[in-house]
């Protein structure tokens, strides 16, 4: 089955930078991966999504990038602000909805004031 | 559109008992999934459920188990509980659950505390 690689596992980082979270997957038929972000006690929320047919996408201060070939696919936060700070997970998935998302292990985003 | 919802909140269960979770998915959504976070492993697969069909099992045991119904709303349960079952259990529901995978949206979750 499916596994993916997150890292790294505690991300810290002055706001105002920029924040970069990787994931691997193993399966070359995944072709979904999204991103959700987790605040202490709520529910996981999706922030971005993106498929295999696009190798780049963004929304405001986040963009997700995808390399089918490598079998990896990055988050990037720019200009963060005290609000990103949250639990990130990357997901991947080949379709159909049935084989579910399988998901990294998270990664921290702390942002320092 | 009202959101996924989950009952009960949190649950504590003793070994050996049994427990049954709900999920309403958002309205017009047919296809539920499941998941059960912990801080070790993280957030797992465990089912789908689509026009009250699995079609898809994680990694767990037959102690887990699910149905769904007509409405879409889901139910799991999980029999002979274990200290290591304590978890939050999520339930995410998309539109159609179709040829390319649609967005899941997540519920607050199950927090069951077994003892």
């Amino acid at each position: 089955g499916e596994n993916v690689e997150q890292h790294p596992s505690t991300l810290s980082v002055q706001e105002g930078d920029s924040a970069v979270i990787k994931c691997t997957y193993s399966d070359s038929a995944s072709n979904y991966f999204p991103w959700y972000k987790q605040e202490l006690g709520k529910r996981p929320q999706l922030i971005i999504d993106i498929r295999s047919n696009v190798g780049e996408k963004k929304d405001q201060r986040i963009a997700v990038t995808l390399n089918k070939t490598a079998k990896h696919f990055s988050l990037h936060i720019t200009e963060t602000q005290p609000e990103d700070s949250a639990v990130y997970f990357c997901a991947a998935s080949w379709g159909g909805g049935a084989d579910g998302l399988t998901f990294g292990k998270g990664t921290h985003l702390i942002i320092q004031p | 559109k009202a959101g996924v919802t989950q009952t009960p909140r949190y649950l504590i269960k003793t070994r050996g008992q049994q427990v049954t979770l709900s999920c309403s998915p958002i309205s017009g959504h047919r296809s539920v999934s499941w998941y059960q976070q912990t801080p070790g492993q993280g957030l797992q697969f465990l089912f789908e459920y689509f026009s009250e069909t699995q079609r898809n099992k994680g990694n767990f045991p037959g102690r887990f188990s699910g149905r769904q119904f007509s409405n879409s709303r889901s139910e799991m349960n999980v029999s002979t509980l274990e200290l290591g079952d304590s978890a939050l259990y999520l339930c995410a529901s998309s539109s159609t659950g179709g040829v390319s995978t649609d967005t899941q949206y997540f519920g607050p979750g199950t927090r069951l505390t077994v003892l």
